[in-house]
């Protein structure tokens, strides 16, 4: 089966730079995702890591280490809008469907 | 613009009655779709696959007689939520591949569910 564990919540100030972690246990390993949430709206894809490494993207970056899995997004130059929970979630077999962690939940302060 | 699509965005029903989520796919075909609820200040949890021409396919302790799906055609899934609950009031999200043997997804964006 799958477990994902990623902190529940996470406080930072405007312009500052935030990691979130992400740990996984996968029987056998399709990648991972990391979807961004707005209260009462539908997720967002912000990132998808196969291979290990960092993959930037603006001011949204994703690093992955299968050996460790392991995984963290990296948000750069704080907005207040960046405030959202932050979903990490991996691909179940092959079936297509996808397993969620629980969620972090940022809030930027000014 | 979207290209996952549900209805309806909001719905108010009694105890006891039973409610239709309609999640529809864009210019595009879904052969899968997937149904997610999430609760407050909680995150997604699957609840089942739903197969156009098949039966759905359901997680580990969702009550396939109570929550009702339906793959009609390649752009369709209904969700139905029969003898609602107060219980059962929760915030449910539908998801498409991008394309076929992707595992990124569209998603809806949701269907808040409250039962009085």
């Amino acid at each position: 089966g799958q477990n994902i564990d990623q902190p529940t919540e996470m406080t930072a100030t405007e312009g500052a730079i935030v990691q979130i972690n992400c740990t996984y246990q996968t029987s056998g390993f399709n990648g991972l995702f990391w979807y961004q949430q707005h209260a009462g709206e539908a997720p967002t894809f912000l990132s998808y890591n196969v291979l290990d490494g960092l993959e930037e993207k603006g001011r949204f970056s994703s690093f992955l280490s299968r050996s460790k899995g392991y995984s963290y997004l990296l948000l750069k130059e704080l907005q207040m809008k960046d405030s959202a929970s932050y979903l990490c979630a991996v691909p179940s077999g092959n079936t297509g469907k996808l397993i969620f962690g629980q969620g972090t939940t940022l809030q930027v302060k000014p | 613009g979207a290209v996952v699509s549900q209805h309806p965005s909001r719905v108010i029903c009694k105890s006891g009655t039973s409610v239709k989520i309609e999640c529809r796919s864009l210019d595009f075909q879904a052969t899968t779709m997937f149904w997610y609820r999430q609760f407050p200040k909680q995150s997604l949890m699957l609840m089942a696959t739903s197969n156009e021409g098949s039966k759905a396919t359901y997680e580990q302790g969702v009550e396939k007689d109570k929550f009702l799906i339906n793959h009609a055609s390649l752009t369709l899934s209904t969700l139905t939520v029969t003898s609602a609950h107060p219980e059962d009031s929760s915030f449910y999200i539908c998801s498409a591949p991008i394309r076929d043997s992707s595992y990124e997804q569209y998603f809806g964006p949701g269907t808040r569910l409250t039962v009085t």
